[in-house]
């Protein structure tokens, strides 16, 4: 089992829709979680960072945390064109050691 | 304006050359770390290193090193680049409390070893 799992997609998605991303994690003591974008070609960009259980929302963007069942989750709403890229997961390893782990990325179409 | 700097975004170069990929960071981060991406593929850590004269090796094996004399550079060299080492590498840089803000990213290098 990869220490965090991705669907590679693409999901598609009509613009205006909200697009939902998922990520889950095999290490219990994780403690930090992150979502980027990365566009073909380019480097990542953190979009989002979630710590707590619960949602936590920046503009178009909320982000969802579940510890108890080691998913974390990522909306987007309103989806655009400009919003297709591929969505990295990104966990802590727990350990302390400052070193995450990504997922393999979702890749999100969003349809004109 | 505080950043991250990657140089040279795509090297081609002969096999057996050896090869430095710099990487540059104004935001006095004392975290940075090196990552290789295939097209499509996961990122994969490949060294790290938490400060001046401090640096490990990561999940991924990798023939590369990397030293870290200044705090804001971190350099990664090949010896003798082969097609093998083909790939984009990703140079990251963190605040002192890494579990709350993340990476901040380099451009990438793109490297083609023919």
């Amino acid at each position: 089992q990869k220490e965090v799992e991705q669907n590679s997609g693409p999901l598609s998605v009509p613009e205006g829709a909200i697009a939902s991303l998922n990520c889950t994690y095999s290490d219990r003591g994780s403690q930090s979680f992150f979502w980027y974008r990365q566009y073909s070609g380019k480097s990542p960009e953190l979009i989002m960072s979630i710590y707590s259980n619960g949602d936590k929302e920046d503009g178009r963007f909320t982000a969802q945390l579940n510890k108890a069942s080691q998913y974390v989750s990522l909306l987007i709403r309103d989806s655009q064109p400009s919003d297709s890229a591929t969505y990295l997961c990104a966990v802590n390893n727990g350990s302390g050691t400052y070193k995450y782990i990504f997922g393999t990325g979702t890749r999100l179409k969003v349809l004109a | 304006e505080a950043d991250i700097y990657q140089t040279p975004r795509y090297l081609v170069i002969g096999t057996g050359k050896k090869i430095t990929l710099e990487c540059s960071q104004t935001m006095g981060h004392d975290k940075m770390y090196w990552y290789q991406q295939d097209p499509g593929m996961e990122l994969h850590l490949i060294h790290y290193s938490y400060g001046v004269n401090s640096t490990e090796k990561g999940d991924l094996s990798s023939e590369s090193t990397v030293s870290r004399i200044r705090t804001e550079h971190f350099p990664l060299t090949l010896e003798s680049a082969r097609p093998s080492h083909t790939s984009q590498y990703l140079c990251a840089s963190s605040e002192p409390t890494t579990g709350i803000y993340g990476y901040t990213f380099g451009s990438g290098t793109r490297l083609t070893v023919v």
